[in-house]
């Protein structure tokens, strides 16, 4: 069935460096895809989002990348900082739905 | 302003009781979603709704279900507790100005803590 994917379980990454998370999505009618955020704990907290007429969005630290071609997502964190040490999701909002369909998450570890 | 509200933060249960959870959106939000998250299945969707009507709903059992009102506050119930409904369950709400009409997407799902549900 469709699904949205990650590639990457786990990513640790130096203080300082930039990160970078992959997803993979299936759905071809996928119109909206979103990054969260997600501490022990907590719920998922939105990151940033990006529509399918875009390739690519800014935000603070963060950008989200969007190839459709290939059907891939990705969220850059520029200069990571301990804090941003969590699980990361990227979802896809499929058009003409009103849920949304997660990936099973990357886990981003920051060495100080 | 407030965030999404959910309440309780846990729960144990017994297998065979049944279980009722609460969202509280964002004031002005009128579309509530409620996922479940497992660590083996992570985050599946249960169902949405919108105006008191429930729009899109996810591939689980009929023992769990939801409703909204009219302030737009919902709740979901669980009948019957299996050991495998035991997970963290998130409510999400969305922007009422993103509706989906016209080719317009829906904007912004904010998620609540979630309520940490056990069954015992």
């Amino acid at each position: 069935g469709e699904s949205v994917g990650l590639h990457l379980p786990t990513l640790s990454v130096q203080e300082g460096d930039n990160s970078i998370i992959n997803c993979a999505y299936s759905n071809s009618a996928s119109d909206y895809f979103i990054w969260y955020k997600q501490e022990s704990g907590k719920g998922p907290q939105f990151i940033i989002d990006i529509r399918s007429n875009m390739d690519k969005r800014q935000g603070q630290r963060v950008t989200v990348l969007l190839n459709k071609t290939v059907k891939h997502l990705s969220l850059q964190i520029a200069a990571t900082q301990p804090g941003d040490s969590a699980v990361y999701f990227c979802a896809e909002n499929g058009a003409g739905s009103y849920q949304l369909t997660f990936g099973k998450g990357t886990k981003l570890s920051v060495i100080p | 302003k407030a965030g999404v509200t959910q309440t309780p933060r846990y729960l144990i249960k017994t297998r065979g009781q049944q279980v009722t959870l609460s969202c509280s959106p964002i004031s002005g939000h009128r579309s509530v979603s409620w996922y479940q998250q497992t660590p083996g299945q992570g985050l599946q969707f249960l169902f949405e709704y919108f105006s008191e009507t429930q729009r899109n709903k996810g591939n689980f059992p009929g023992r769990f279900s939801g409703r909204q009102f009219s302030n737009s506050r919902s709740e979901m119930n669980v009948s019957t507790l299996e050991l495998g409904d035991s997970a963290l369950y998130l409510c999400a709400s969305s922007s009422p100005e993103y509706t989906r009409q016209g080719g317009t997407i829906g904007y912004g799902y904010t998620f609540g803590s979630g309520t940490r549900l056990t069954v015992v």
